[in-house]
């Protein structure tokens, strides 16, 4: 069985741009979560999606930030434009139910 | 608010010799504890969890973790750490009034002398 994958392994852009970022989840998996660890720090809930629907984005932290997940299958993050706190690795998780979550290798965004 | 702390930002410990990772939470009420670990250019993956029960859990790759609600801890330990063991472990909360959240600690690095 895959597991969860992420799309690009790193991106490195300039402040200003905008960068997607892609989560394909484990198949059948209908809940879909973003986090992130920004410079080492701790790792930060970012949003919650069941199948398409946002149950949580209060770790969404500005309007730059926009998650889809079109037909509740892989999911986007864009960040746009983005600036150079935005900076860390970004992590994607699912899960069919419960607490138990199964996390992909992650994104390693690089705002210059 | 709930929060996780681990103390140690990085260890370094002989290869062959016992393990103990140190970590703190603050919850109102019975937490859902986990501890991950995340390889290099690997995803987080799930060590072991708590969530209710005997207090002394059994997880993958001859780990272990104590929860102590006295001290609200969850100390990760191994008896004998391998070369393979060298990665970044992070341990954290699950929220109970959400299914979404998991709360992290900022981790700990851990480096194995040959």
């Amino acid at each position: 069985e895959a597991g969860v994958t992420q799309f690009p392994s790193h991106s490195v852009i300039e402040k200003g741009q905008t960068v997607t970022l892609r989560c394909d989840p484990i198949s059948g998996h209908d809940n879909l979560y973003w986090y992130r660890r920004v410079m080492g720090k701790e790792i930060k809930f970012l949003l919650h999606f069941v199948k398409e629907s946002k149950q949580d984005e209060s770790g969404m932290p500005n309007n730059r930030f926009l998650a889809e997940r079109t037909g509740g299958t892989y999911s986007t993050l864009k960040v746009q434009p983005a600036e150079l706190e935005d900076s860390g690795v970004y992590f994607c998780a699912s899960s069919p139910k419960g607490t138990r979550k199964f996390f992909g290798p992650g994104t390693r965004l690089t705002v210059l | 608010a709930q929060s996780v702390t681990q103390p140690d930002i990085h260890i370094t410990v002989s290869e062959g010799a016992s393990l103990e990772l140190r970590c703190n939470y603050s919850y109102g009420a019975t937490p859902y504890l986990f501890w991950y670990v995340q390889s290099p250019g690997q995803g987080l993956q799930l060590l072991l969890k708590y969530f209710s029960g005997d207090t002394l859990v059994q997880g993958i790759k001859g780990f272990e973790a104590e929860f102590k609600r006295s001290q609200s801890s969850f100390n990760l330990r191994k008896p004998s750490v391998h070369w393979s063991d060298a990665a970044e472990y992070f341990c954290a909360v699950g929220v109970v009034s959400s299914a979404s959240k998991i709360i992290f600690g900022s981790g700990t690095r851990l480096s194995i002398r040959p």
